[in-house]
This record gives C-alpha cells, structure tokens and sequence, in this order.
C-alpha cells in the first residue's frame, strides 16, 4: 500500500475550517485515500474517501490533487467535539483479500481551541 | 454506537493467563477484522475474516493468539499465556463486501488490556 505523511499536529479555532493535509506521492490509480478520525478512548470513524474528484458530505470535504499526490480533509466549522486524531489512509480498490484491511499510520492530533 | 460490540471493554490480568475478546459485528457484515493499538501509535491490523474463513493473518499475531468466527457472525479472540507486551487495546471492526464500500469499516470502542 502507498505510505502516507502527515503532520503530528495541528490546531485550529473553533468554529474555523480546519485542513488537515496528507501526501501520498506514491498512491497508485486504482488506490482509493481514505480518512478516519479517532477521538479520545473511542474506535476509529470513517470520515470520508475518495479517488480522483473532490468529495464531499455532512462530516468533511476531500480535496485529492491533479496528480493526486496530496489531499486535504476539510472540517468546515470545527468544534470541539472534533479534536481527534485524522489519519489518511490509502487502500487499492483491488478486490484482493489482502487488500481490504486499512493500514493506519500515526495520524495528525488536532486540537480544536476555544 | 456504531453497532459493533466488544467485551469486556477493560481487562486486568496477571501475566500467564489467558485472555478471550469478544465482538459482535454488524448483523449484515460478513467482513470481521482485529487490530491492536498502543498508546501513541495508529491501530495495527492482526486479522481478518471474511464469514467464518480466516483469510489473512499478520506477522503480529504470535501463535500465542488465535481469533475465531465460527458460525461468520460473532468472533473471539485469545490470549494464551499473556505478556506484558500484550497490554493494548484491541479493536474490532466489521465491513460490507462491496469495494469500495469495503474499506468503510466499523469500529468497537475497544477492549483495553492491561497486563500485571
């Protein structure tokens, strides 16, 4: 699977958008970005993904580069309830067994001021 | 509540016993994975199930450990003859088959082991 690399924090005001970015300069075309969150002593939770177009729906926007190299998450107006650490992860769409599972990295902690 | 369950949610053992995990999925996924997490560190993944078929194990997971799936519904997972190094929290998840639907997975809170 493509490696990731994403900043180990970040904060943001509340009620700012919050761009969390991520690079994948070696994601491959059939591999698919994929982010999740994790808040303090819960599961992960998936945001969001996508391939190539930007995405969008009612917990993020995805923004995936031209070259699709880099991607950013966007938090539109971020509350507390989302400091959290963000991890982007890429997956090939391949419909491999092995390629189901989600390799996670460290992820980037954001925390969301008042 | 993603609908995942996992039990016990807390576990304090003394080293050399044995531990078992339980999850129960989402009723309409077949997908059943376990992952491990320590403390700083992203979720690493142990096993996975598609049904009641162990399809893929991870280097991590010593022959100490065993998960199973045996009717493709709830799964279990053991801890023989515990370490220190086994104190983690263990996560369960559970998908749909579909790709791309198949990378949505659906997280437990967790069972957190501690070992004395």
């Amino acid at each position: 699977d493509a490696k990731t690399t994403q900043p180990t924090s970040m904060d943001c005001a509340e009620g700012r958008a919050a761009n969390l970015p991520c690079n994948h300069s070696t994601i491959s075309g059939n591999e698919y970005v994929y982010w999740y969150r994790q808040i303090h002593s819960q599961g992960p939770q998936y945001i969001i993904h996508g391939l190539k177009n930007n995405e969008t729906n009612e917990m993020a926007s995805l923004i995936i580069t031209e070259d699709r190299k880099s991607s950013t998450l966007i938090l539109p107006h971020a509350t507390l309830r989302d400091t959290a650490v963000y991890y982007c992860i890429v997956r090939p769409s391949s419909l491999l067994s092995s390629n189901y599972k989600l390799t996670f990295g460290k992820g980037t902690l954001l925390t969301v001021n008042p | 509540d993603t609908g995942v369950s996992q039990n016990p949610r807390h576990k304090i053992t003394k080293r050399g016993q044995n531990v078992t995990f339980r999850c129960d999925p989402i009723s309409e996924h077949n997908r059943l994975y376990w992952y491990r997490q320590t403390l700083g560190q992203g979720p690493e993944f142990l096993t996975y199930f598609q049904n009641e078929a162990q399809l893929e194990k991870s280097r991590l997971l010593s022959d100490r450990f065993s998960a199973e799936r045996p009717k493709g519904s709830f799964s279990t997972l053991e801890i023989q003859r515990t370490e220190q190094g086994d104190s983690a929290m263990y996560l369960c998840a559970s998908s749909r088959r579909a790709s791309p639907r198949a990378g949505e997975l659906f997280f437990g809170e967790g069972s957190r082991l501690t070992v004395l």
